[in-house]
């Protein structure tokens, strides 16, 4: 059975933190991994990684993928309370495998204190 | 990317009733899916809705409770059947693909009394 574990499942930091969180699969079919933030309902899209050791950067936001060790890390700096979220990591399998369908981790909740 | 339009936001139901949430895309696509998010879980698919075929199920969800319409590529309903206060969740339906990314519409809180 497909499998993405996130961590850690909860973080509280001040304002002007870095923090990392984790995300490790173990899934029959990879093509891609996904990050999301979800504030309230709907999960907003940050990075798509696919090939291993290339880091994407978004502003503050930096996320690389090791598909050696299968794992992935976002990084956020000079953290703000606008960051407080919910961040989902999610992995795709190749295009025509499992209907396309996103398997989810459960979510790191990161609390930013001013 | 896509724009989805998803509605209603949030609703209140009386328990034994059904509600139905619609999705609307800006582009045609060719599969839907429909998750749901219980309160502090990850997200889940409930099914993929193809065009001009059944929807397909995952394990745990049945086409009675959570009946789906897919009648043409820019549009696909949910509904959740007969509810009862654990169907009490965020619903949300996506696009995409994993070559592309996929997009997410704005999610229904549903409630369940």
């Amino acid at each position: 059975e497909d499998k993405v574990v996130q961590s850690p499942l909860s973080l509280v930091v001040h304002e002007g933190d870095t923090v990392t969180l984790n995300c490790s699969y173990e899934v029959t079919n990879f093509r891609s991994l996904l990050w999301y933030k979800q504030e309230k309902k709907a999960p907003t899209f940050l990075f798509m990684l696919t090939s291993s050791g290339i880091e994407k950067k978004s502003g503050r936001l930096s996320s690389i993928l090791d598909k050696k060790e299968l794992f992935s890390i976002l990084n956020i700096t000079a953290t703000q309370t606008g960051d407080s979220a919910v961040y989902l990591c999610a992995v795709a399998p190749p295009y025509g495998n499992a209907g396309n369908m996103l398997t989810f981790g459960g979510g790191t909740r990161l609390m930013v204190k001013p | 990317s896509a724009v989805i339009s998803q509605k209603p936001s949030r609703d209140i139901c009386q328990r034994g009733t059904s509600l139905t949430i619609q999705c609307q895309v800006d582009s045609q696509v060719t599969m839907m899916f429909w998750y749901r998010q219980q309160p502090g879980q990850s997200l889940t698919l409930i099914a993929t809705a193809n065009q001009g075929s059944e929807a397909t199920y995952e394990s745990g969800f049945v086409i009675d409770k959570f009946p789906i319409s897919r009648p043409n590529l820019t549009f696909s309903t949910l509904t959740v059947s007969n509810m009862s206060p654990e169907d009490s969740s965020i619903y949300l339906c996506s696009v995409g693909e994993a070559a592309y990314g996929y997009t997410f519409g704005s999610g229904t809180r549903l409630t369940v009394v």
